[in-house]
């Protein structure tokens, strides 16, 4: 079955620095990712969506400058929170869709960011 | 534009009681795919069931079962004699194209609480 990897699971970082997260997918060719946020006790909010080659498309009121999608293979996406702060802390999951009449969507373990 | 609702916000029930999660969905598509998550306190979504619009079986897999009802766009999840293991947040979720994206669109969720 389709398995997406996200590294890492858990991270700790200063303020003002950057942290990368990245999901890959391990037996499938993922054309389009998707990362969403969850802040404690909420649901799951789509950030952005990307498309292998081409530039992200983020959700109204997501910073694009402040988080970095790059989507420059098929089995590789990477979510950078630059200059990161504390209210940038919470739970990042990717999910992988592929496939083209029967679509499946498959998500990855989750990243939980602190920001101290 | 998308939307699923989860009007419980949180359960709870004592051991071998019958619970019922609700889910309604708004969309204009024709086309689409309903999906319940189960999320423990690790944090990792786990896949419970999809079903497609045109499919409107009602689904049974040990003690969890689906009702999907068009005529009322609700797609409800019973878990049958309830188990301390079964605490955990639950969400419903929605794909269309409606919205010119497949992404997920999730609802709010419902925290079940299990007693023994």
């Amino acid at each position: 079955g389709a398995v997406v990897s996200q590294h890492p699971s858990w991270v700790i970082c200063k303020s003002g620095t950057s942290v990368k997260i990245e999901c890959r997918s391990l037996d499938f060719q993922a054309t389009t990712m998707f990362w969403y946020r969850q802040f404690p006790k909420q649901s799951l909010m789509l950030m952005a969506t990307s498309n292998e080659g081409s530039k992200a498309t983020y959700e109204q009121g997501v910073e694009k400058d402040k988080f970095l999608i790059n989507h420059a293979s098929l089995t590789l996406s990477t979510l950078t929170v630059t200059s990161a702060h504390p209210e940038d802390s919470s739970f990042y999951i990717c999910s992988v869709m592929a496939g083209t009449g029967n679509l499946i969507w498959t998500f990855g373990s989750g990243t939980r960011l602190t920001v101290v | 534009a998308q939307k699923v609702t989860q009007a419980q916000t949180e359960i709870s029930v004592v051991e071998k009681e019958d619970v019922t999660l609700d889910c309604v969905y708004e969309t204009r598509d024709t086309t689409y795919y309903l999906f319940w998550y189960k999320q423990p306190p690790s944090g990792e979504l786990v896949f419970l069931i999809r079903r497609n619009s045109f499919d409107e079986q009602n689904e049974i897999s040990g003690r969890y079962s689906w009702n999907f009802q068009k005529s009322t766009s609700s797609f409800n999840f019973t878990i049958t004699a309830s188990q301390v293991v079964d605490s955990a947040v639950y969400f419903c979720a929605l794909s269309a194209r409606d919205t010119g994206r497949r992404a997920l669109t999730f609802g709010s969720g419902t925290r079940l609480q299990v007693q023994p």
